[in-house]
């Protein structure tokens, strides 16, 4: 099993309307957990943390955490072309030293 | 504030062949990871210090691999000798550090690296 699992995608949604990523993972005191997106050809960037259950907002994105069942969503909200791109879930594991793993990304697709 | 510096941003080698990578992380950031990203999947660790001190390098190709952070600031990775697998983009990131509430981890522009 892997430690983080998302799935690959391609996620096709129209210009406005709502993506919903996911991502489980496999070690239960994992305690941090990040959402980054990746546009082809750049390094990954940091787009919401969240470290607790329950929602958090950003403005078009929310993070959804819940330990209990082990997973951690990202919801797009109002959809743009300018979000296309490969959105990585990372889980971060403090009492392994911060040892911080990534799933393997989602790649999601906009269309006007 | 300034981010994290790598380089350099592209290098082709031939494979048996020497290189290395060099990375500054942000000021005051304790933990410095290294990640290989192959083309279409996630970065994957390859080595994690703390300081200048190694927390994490379970999936480092030691045969091969060989990272540093000396002073606890700069870090080098260097492969020898290449091969052609070893073609990949090679992350470098950096967070405040394990004794911080706050883990979030941001990255370098990465170093493409092609063998052939």
């Amino acid at each position: 099993q892997k430690e983080v699992e998302q799935n690959s995608g391609p996620l096709s949604v129209p210009e406005g309307a709502i993506a919903s990523l996911n991502c489980t993972y496999s070690d239960r005191v994992s305690q941090s957990f990040f959402w980054y997106r990746q546009y082809s050809g750049k390094s990954p960037e940091l787009i919401m943390s969240i470290y607790s259950n329950g929602d958090k907002e950003d403005g078009r994105f929310t993070a959804q955490l819940n330990k209990a069942s082990q997973y951690v969503s990202l919801l797009i909200r109002d959809s743009q072309p300018s979000d296309s791109a490969t959105y990585l879930c990372a889980v971060n594991r403090k009492a392994a030293g911060n040892k911080l793993t990534f799933g393997g990304g989602t790649r999601v697709l906009v269309k006007p | 504030e300034a981010g994290v510096a790598q380089s350099p941003r592209y290098k082709i080698i031939e494979k048996r062949q020497s290189v290395a990578f060099w990375c500054n992380p942000i000021s005051g950031h304790a933990t410095l990871y290294w990640y290989q990203q192959i083309l279409g999947q996630g970065p994957k660790l390859l080595i994690q210090f703390q300081n200048n001190g190694v927390v994490d390098d379970s999936q480092l190709p030691k045969d091969r691999f060989s990272a540093e952070r000396l002073k606890g600031v700069d870090s080098t990775l260097k492969i020898q000798p290449a091969k052609l697998e070893d073609s990949a983009v090679y992350l470098c990131a950096s967070s405040l550090g394990r004794f911080s509430r706050n883990t979030e981890a941001f990255f370098g522009q990465g170093t493409r690296l092609t063998v052939v």
